[in-house]
């Protein structure tokens, strides 16, 4: 069965730095394109970014751009996110889901990993 | 605030039937598919809706999706208490080159 397991969040100072792993298992992970959405406490749901299956097309929220990077390895069935420069407005659940159906189609997503950024 | 507006809130009695809009631009909604997620109380979003108007496996006929221009709609019939959760519409934005979401609708079932 697909499964989506985040890992990496915890407790961080601004401007501090975090890597969130997400684990595929159960489907071609190469084959899928692969998205962070994040949730901020008590708030709805913000996109975070999106890779292409090869890794070669990326995307980013205006609110992240310059400071996180997505990347996969699709030899370890892992996405990852790299934060830095790490502000009190990213805290949040952060969620990977992949890209199953078309038209904007998450169809499976993590149980997510809480970043909590404060000093 | 989100690129999408939902009403922030829903209620209907069991049994009945609801709907849900989302409301964006020729950006989003009118040049791209929508897809809408159903939240229940600590859990993670679950797709309810793919391309406008597709159910995933699993997903019974009760919830439909329909769009019409920059607009898009979840129907939901023969309420239950289980679909009491928060209802997010989500699709590409080709301007801002971004996924975008909307604001969330909490949806009571009285």
């Amino acid at each position: 069965q697909v499964q989506l397991v985040e890992s990496g969040g915890g407790l961080v100072k601004p401007g501090g730095s975090l890597r969130l792993s997400c684990a595929a298992s159960g489907f071609t992970f190469s084959d899928l394109y692969m998205s962070w959405i994040r949730q901020a406490p008590g708030k709805g749901l913000e996109w975070v970014s999106y890779i292409s299956s090869s890794g070669t097309t990326i995307y980013y929220a205006d609110s992240v751009k310059g400071r996180f990077t997505i990347s996969r390895d699709n030899a370890k069935n892992s996405l990852y996110l790299q934060m830095n420069s790490l502000r009190a407005e990213d805290t949040a659940v952060y969620y990977c889901a992949r890209e199953g159906l078309p038209g904007y189609g998450l169809d499976y997503w993590g149980q997510g990993t809480l970043v909590t950024v404060s000093s | 605030q989100s690129v999408l507006t939902q009403p922030p809130s829903v209620s209907a009695a069991p049994g009945q039937k609801v709907t849900i809009s989302c409301s964006g631009s020729s950006s989003n909604i009118g040049n791209n598919y929508v897809s809408w997620f159903q939240q229940l109380p600590g859990t993670a979003p679950k797709l309810l809706i793919y391309e406008n108007n597709k159910r995933p496996s699993g997903i019974p006929d009760r919830f439909s999706g329909s769009k019409s221009g920059t607009s898009a709609t979840l129907g939901i019939t023969g309420l239950q208490t289980g679909d009491e959760a928060d209802y997010y519409c989500g699709t590409w934005d080709s301007s801002l080159s971004a996924g975008v979401f909307g604001g969330g609708t909490e949806l009571t079932v009285l």
